[in-house]
């Protein structure tokens, strides 16, 4: 089956760093996406990663190893609106999006 | 721009109740989705459409179904309304499906309460 892992929750402190963590299973791949969703809002668009390495994007990074299934979202300097839930989706071979349930960040002043 | 708009934002219905959510998107994309989102689970795709006048079957579709008329709508429809079906429910629409055309962008959702 295909399957995506998140960790369901992190704590962190205002102007912190904090790395989330996105491991994979699916039968092919085809990307990885990093989307944010505040509470009782729609998830918007992060970043986007096919290839190996490190995407940078202001205060938001994201990682990407195919060959170890994994990837990871860095959030520098932590500030109170970060506060959000992180969601992960891959890709597969048929081009279907599949998501993981979401990493809920928490920012304490 | 709008983007994603979806109608209703609320609702409430008995069990057996039908009803309609309505999504609309002005960017021109070709792709439309309807997802689920329950507490504690990734978002679930219902169905979806590849382009005018196509649908297809996503994860969850039993007790759904969904039409494209317009390129620029997405219908979903519920015929006979199950408490099961309470959730969040986002339409989503995206340029296409390789690459970075994929990155799907999300109307506010529709909050569904089925008694």
């Amino acid at each position: 089956g295909q399957n995506i892992d998140q960790p369901t929750e992190m704590t962190a402190t205002e102007g912190a760093i904090v790395q989330i963590n996105c491991t994979y299973q699916t039968s092919g791949f085809n990307g990885l996406f990093w989307y944010q969703q505040h509470a009782g809002e729609a998830p918007t668009f992060l970043s986007y990663n096919v290839l190996d390495g490190l995407e940078e994007k202001g205060r938001f990074s994201s990682f990407l190893s195919r060959s170890k299934g994994y990837s990871y979202l860095l959030l520098k300097e932590l500030q109170m609106k970060d506060s959000a839930s992180y969601l992960c989706a891959v890709t597969d071979s048929n081009y279907q999006l599949i998501w993981g349930a979401g990493t809920k960040l928490i920012i304490k002043p | 721009n709008a983007g994603v708009t979806q109608t209703p934002k609320f609702r409430v219905l008995k069990t057996g109740q039908s009803m309609t959510l309505l999504c609309a998107q002005d960017m021109n994309h070709e792709y439309m989705y309807w997802y689920r989102q329950d507490p504690g689970m990734g978002l679930r795709l219902i169905h979806y459409s590849v382009g005018e006048g196509t649908t297809a079957k996503g994860e969850v579709p039993d007790g759904y179904n969904v039409s494209r008329l317009k390129k620029q709508n997405f219908l979903l429809g519920l015929e006979s309304a199950a408490p099961s079906q309470t959730s969040v429910y986002f339409c989503a629409s995206s340029l296409g499906t390789s690459g970075a055309q994929e990155t799907q962008y999300f109307g506010p959702g529709t909050r569904l309460l089925v008694l």
